[in-house]
């Protein structure tokens, strides 16, 4: 079936640094999605993708989507405290109507 | 807007009990997916529920079970619980079904399930 996975599975960086996820599907996707998860708190929408190829940014974050739509990236840019988290991607393919969730990359960032 | 919401947020049942969770998705919204999250498996899908209807299913035992009512509102079962069922589980209600191209989902707050 179809699977999403997600590197690294962690990552400390310190303040000031930038931080890049990687999410990969096994199956071409019909669009891509990012939520975060703050410790203790429940996922939350940040953006979709859906064209081959996009960027989208979000302030000091960026997303793009692989030009084959099997895989994303989240960039983030001088990560501040506040980006402590778990970033999750998720996609669904042509042919089911599932949404899949990546296994998630837990972001812990040191003042 | 009033968002997802579950109840109860946190519980505390015995191995062998049964646990009702229930959800109330974002007005409007026909679709309720429930996941199981643990600290080493990431987010779980257990179903999704749309128009009343169980439309997918993920790879959990027979003791989990749901059903969605025709206000769109959602309970899970986990019955004979096991120590292992201990997670959070979380609601999640979108107004197209699941994987729906350009469909979102908004999740609850979870319903925090300990099992002892």
């Amino acid at each position: 079936g179809q699977q999403v996975m997600q590197i690294p599975q962690y990552q400390h960086v310190q303040e000031g640094e930038d931080f890049t996820t990687y999410c990969n599907s096994s199956t071409t996707l019909s669009n891509i999605q990012w939520y975060k998860q703050r410790p203790g708190g429940h996922p939350v929408f940040l953006i979709q993708l859906v064209k081959s190829g996009e960027v989208k940014k979000q302030k000091r974050l960026t997303f793009q989507f692989g030009e084959a739509k099997k895989n994303s990236s989240l960039h983030i840019t001088a990560t501040q405290t506040t980006d402590v988290g778990t970033y999750f991607c998720a996609g669904s393919s042509y042919n089911t109507d599932k949404l899949i969730f990546g296994t998630g990359t837990r972001l812990q960032v040191f003042p | 807007k009033a968002g997802v919401t579950q109840t109860p947020r946190y519980l505390i049942k015995t191995r062998g009990q049964q646990v009702t969770l229930s959800c109330s998705p974002i007005s409007g919204h026909r679709s309720v997916s429930w996941y199981q999250q643990t600290p080493g498996q990431g987010l779980q899908f257990l179903f999704e529920y749309f128009s009343e209807t169980q439309r997918n299913k993920g790879n959990f035992p027979g003791r989990f079970s749901g059903r969605q009512f025709s206000n769109s509102r959602s309970e899970m079962n986990v019955s004979t619980l096991e120590l292992g069922d201990s997670a959070l589980y979380l609601c999640a209600s979108s107004s197209a079904q699941q994987g729906a191209f350009g469909n979102t989902i908004y999740f609850g707050e979870g319903s925090w399930l300990t099992v002892v």
